[in-house]
């Protein structure tokens, strides 16, 4: 599975958009960009993921850059309630190896007043 | 639906001790997952299960057995328990191996002295 690389922390004021980049240089053909997050002491919950789209949903945006080395999950209005670690997982899609995810360390966001 | 479920929810054991975790899960899903998550560090891969009766091997098995003896539930055992074993275990399930979405239990803490 390709390795992904993300700031270990940012802030965000709420109400504002939150920007989480994601650099995913070395990404193969088949493997789809993934996104989580952990709230603190929960399990991690599934946010979106796409292949070379743009994907959007209830809860956020993902931005893929053409040659697909990096994205952006974008948090359209902040809340308080975002404030999580984030994920980004690149990993190839169903029926490969299990289905199994390789957690990095991601981006501690924190959503201020 | 209660989703995904872990008991006990806290545990200490002290050194050498043997314990199980228990996961269920009532989505009827056929691959589960076990992680651990120590402090600071995004979640390893245990062991996982593709269906009823198999199991394989993760990043970090040693120290580590799994059963699936019934679809639904997803067993972890230390046999001799480890103070390098103390860590958050979350479980997870999903329907076919798809990344889409995998449904974490909300973590097991456990303690080991």
């Amino acid at each position: 599975d390709a390795k992904t690389t993300q700031p270990p922390s940012m802030d965000c004021a709420e109400g504002r958009a939150a920007n989480l980049p994601c650099n995913h240089s070395t990404i193969s053909g088949n493997e789809y960009v993934y996104w989580y997050r952990q709230i603190h002491s929960q399990g991690p919950q599934y946010i979106i993921h796409g292949l070379k789209n743009n994907e959007t949903n209830e809860m956020a945006s993902l931005i893929i850059t053409e040659d697909r080395k990096s994205s952006t999950l974008i948090l359209p209005h902040a809340t308080l309630r975002d404030t999580a670690v984030y994920y980004c997982i690149a990993a190839p899609g169903k029926y490969n190896q299990g289905g199994k995810l390789i957690f990095g360390q991601g981006t501690e966001l924190s959503v201020k007043p | 639906n209660a989703g995904v479920t872990q008991t006990p929810k806290f545990r200490v054991l002290k050194t050498g001790q043997s314990m199980t975790l228990l996961c269920a899960q009532d989505m009827n899903h056929e691959y589960m997952y076990w992680y651990r998550q120590d402090p600071g560090m995004g979640l390893r891969l245990i062991h996982y299960s593709v269906g009823e009766g198999t199991t394989a091997k993760g990043e970090v098995p040693d120290g580590y057995n799994v059963s699936r003896l019934k679809k639904q539930n997803f067993l972890l055992g230390l046999e001799s328990a480890a103070p390098s074993q103390t860590s958050v275990y979350f479980c997870a399930s999903t329907q076919d191996g798809s990344y889409n979405e995998q449904f974490f239990g909300p973590g097991t803490r456990l303690t080991v002295l």
